[in-house]
């Protein structure tokens, strides 16, 4: 099982909006709606910002957002903060019940 | 509060065997399916195994497959990994992670993580 497709990084001011894309394919992100994002500072565990596509759990802020269209889901991060620069990583339900990570994408706020 | 406690890590030779252990508190054990993941240093995430609330459901990552095994304990509300032919490439922290059911399971929760090292 390949490692879904996300860009290295991406960046922002202060107040911008930046997404992040996670590429799979008809195996796993175009066929499920089984797809989480997380966010990793760095030394930490991973914490939950997306689940199922669309969802956001308790706590997290609506500046967060996800979507997807095809084989490609995407986040959305409105209002960029300082606290908001960390790792985020794309996850995705598979054909063979198994689950995949995105490569990973490093959002820096300038 | 939902809390996850890794245990078991450590130095193992290339073809060793390690068991990792997971005790979560704050939640009813029996109710959710658990997972691993793991990173290696400064790399991405990598998922590895899946186990359903009873235990006799799992799942593998391909690079996994056949090395390790995913178990639990629900009397002892533990979740365990057991780790065989330990290969160089298998040097991670490994983190438990707690699954929630909406209209799928989703993982929630993730512990602080446990590292293994591979190395003669």
């Amino acid at each position: 099982q390949s490692a879904l497709t996300q860009p290295p990084s991406v960046s922002g001011s202060p107040g911008q909006s930046v997404t992040i894309s996670c590429t799979g394919t008809s195996s796993d992100v175009g066929s499920y709606n089984r797809v989480s994002w997380y966010q990793q500072p760095p030394g930490t565990a991973p914490k939950l910002m997306i689940y199922e596509v669309t969802n956001r759990p308790s706590g997290v802020p609506d500046r967060f957002s996800g979507s997807k269209s095809g084989n490609t889901a995407s986040l959305t991060i409105s209002g960029l903060q300082a606290e908001d620069e960390a790792d985020y990583y794309c996850n995705s339900y598979t054909s063979n019940s198994t689950y995949v990570f995105g490569t990973g994408t490093k959002v820096t706020v300038l | 509060e939902v809390q996850l406690l890794e245990s078991g890590g450590g130095l193992v030779q290339p073809g060793g065997s390690l068991r990792l252990s997971c005790a979560p508190s704050g939640l009813t054990f029996t109710s959710y399916a658990m997972s691993w993941v793991r990173q290696a240093p400064g790399k991405g995430l990598e998922w590895v195994s899946v186990i359903s609330t009873s235990g006799d459901d799992t799942h593998y990552a391909d690079s996994v497959k056949g090395r390790f095994t995913i178990s639990r304990d629900n009397s002892k509300k533990t979740l365990y990994l057991q780790m065989n032919s330990l290969r160089a490439e298998d040097t991670a922290i490994y983190y438990c992670g707690k699954g929630t059911y909406s209209s799928s399971w989703y993982y929630d929760y993730w512990g602080q993580g446990t590292l293994v090292t591979v190395s003669s």
